[in-house]
């Protein structure tokens, strides 16, 4: 049920763009992102709930296609601010209403 | 205070001691979450309440893992003959959210770092 994310790790150039894909071999109720800097606490960034559903966040926008089962998270224009380790967290219709799910997560490195 | 609260923010334990962790969440979330997170992976799941009330449990690891939260506000995960494997960071989260809370943010702590020797 572990939904899987990709790619494992990225290595971008301040300025360069990147995607993350997450996806679910069960159909998707919701989809959270988070970052989490090492040593501290994951913060959330956004939620999608609806098929089709997309949403942005300052430079940082996501997509949820429904029929897929995936998940995709945009950053545009990367700034060293967005280094850290992303994660997709699931919920699937009928799971538990507290129970996400979260990908292994994405490493993400901006250098000047 | 102003986000989720943990403490302690770092256990040493020995194999075989018992262990309390401290989650204090925002004040008014009715859902709080406790999560397993190993070195290099994502949070795991290991249960959930809502309010005072645990509705779910199931990814506790074992028996000797045990949750309360007794009056909807402060929770406790205690471990007790604490294993090796029980080595990781305990991340508790809170939300507003409450029935199919689906579409309620996560605020997350800053972890309690738990090492068994």
């Amino acid at each position: 049920q572990q939904p899987v994310q990709s790619p494992q790790a990225v290595i971008l150039r301040e300025g360069e763009d990147a995607v993350i894909n997450c996806s679910s071999s069960k159909a998707l109720y919701s989809v959270h992102w988070y970052r989490q800097k090492h040593g501290e606490a994951p913060v959330f960034l956004m939620i999608l709930l609806k098929g089709g559903e997309q949403k942005g966040h300052e430079k940082i926008s996501a997509s949820f296609n429904e029929k897929k089962q995936q998940s995709s998270l945009y950053l545009t224009a990367s700034q060293l601010s967005y280094s850290g380790t992303y994660f997709c967290g699931t919920g699937y219709y009928g799971g538990s209403q507290g129970n996400l799910i979260f990908g292994k997560g994405t490493k993400l490195s901006v250098k000047p | 205070g102003a986000g989720v609260s943990q403490s302690p923010r770092y256990k040493v334990a020995k194999r075989g001691q018992d262990v309390a962790l401290r989650c204090d969440p925002i004040s008014g979330h009715v859902s709080l979450f406790w999560y397993q997170q190993a070195l290099g992976q994502g949070p795991e799941f290991l249960t959930y309440f809502q309010n005072e009330a645990q509705l779910d449990k199931s990814g506790l690891p074992s028996d000797r893992f045990f949750a309360e939260r007794p009056e909807g506000s402060v929770s406790t995960l205690k471990i007790q003959r604490t294993q090796q494997e029980d080595s990781a960071v305990y991340l508790c989260a809170s939300s507003l959210g409450g029935p199919g809370q689906g579409n309620s943010p996560l605020h997350f702590g800053n972890g309690t770092r738990l090492t068994v020797t």
